[in-house]
């Protein structure tokens, strides 16, 4: 079975901390996808990062980095030195690779609140 | 247009009666999604179109619910005899597919509320 588990429901930090949302996944493919979106309030989902399950190298793009584990099947996300404009809602999502991509299994996203 | 286009934006509908939600994909996208995003769930996958490819409808909840892609573009998910728990934001979203498959970019969606 397919799932994607992301345990922190909210998570609240204050502007300038780092915070780290946890991503857990399982699959029984040896070889997907997996994603994070962001969705402010304005409530479209905005894409953020596609790793496939080849590459286990770490990746960063300005604040953001994600740690992928595969001996884990973790792929947590990490916003340094976090801003008001970061709070959000952020899902981590499974894919497949080839043919339906998108057909993505979602966890139930984490909600962050930075507070100024 | 620049992205995905989806209406009505709301809808608040009567149980019992049928709705129909229209999405416009990228240009030049060839897969299409339809999610649906309940409240405090995460999303839940309902049914992918690839070209003319037959629909891959594995995620649809029930036989009130159907959808079609006319052309290759629009789409217009259907349902049928709405029920209180059909009230959820309906997204959807759209990619290249095939070989030149990219991450999908979704509509803002549009919230059913069914009473």
């Amino acid at each position: 079975a397919q799932k994607v588990t992301q345990a922190q429901t909210e998570i609240s930090v204050v502007e300038k901390e780092d915070v780290t949302l946890d991503c857990v996944y399982e699959t029984r493919d040896t070889t997907y996808y997996l994603f994070w979106y962001k969705q402010p309030p304005s409530g479209e989902l905005v894409f953020l990062i596609r790793r496939n399950s080849f590459d286990e190298q770490n990746e960063i793009s300005g604040r953001y980095s994600w740690n992928f584990q595969k001996s884990t099947s973790s792929f947590n996300f990490t916003i340094t030195a976090s801003q008001v404009v970061d709070s959000a809602v952020y899902f981590c999502a499974l894919g497949r690779i080839g043919g339906a991509t998108n057909k993505l299994i979602f966890g139930t996203g984490t909600l962050l609140a930075v507070q100024p | 247009g620049a992205g995905v286009s989806q209406s009505p934006s709301n809808k608040v509908t009567e149980k019992g009666k049928d709705v129909e939600l229209r999405c416009d994909p990228i240009s030049g996208h060839t897969a299409l999604y339809w999610y649906r995003q309940s409240l405090g769930q995460g999303l839940e996958f309902l049914i992918y179109f690839q070209g003319n490819s037959a629909p891959d409808k594995s995620g649809l909840p029930s036989d009130r619910f159907s959808a079609e892609r006319t052309g290759g573009s629009v789409s217009t998910l259907t349902i049928q005899r709405t029920q209180q728990e059909d009230s959820a934001v309906y997204l959807c979203a759209s990619s290249m597919g095939g070989e030149r498959s990219t991450e999908a970019f979704f509509g803002q969606g549009t919230r059913l509320t069914v009473v």
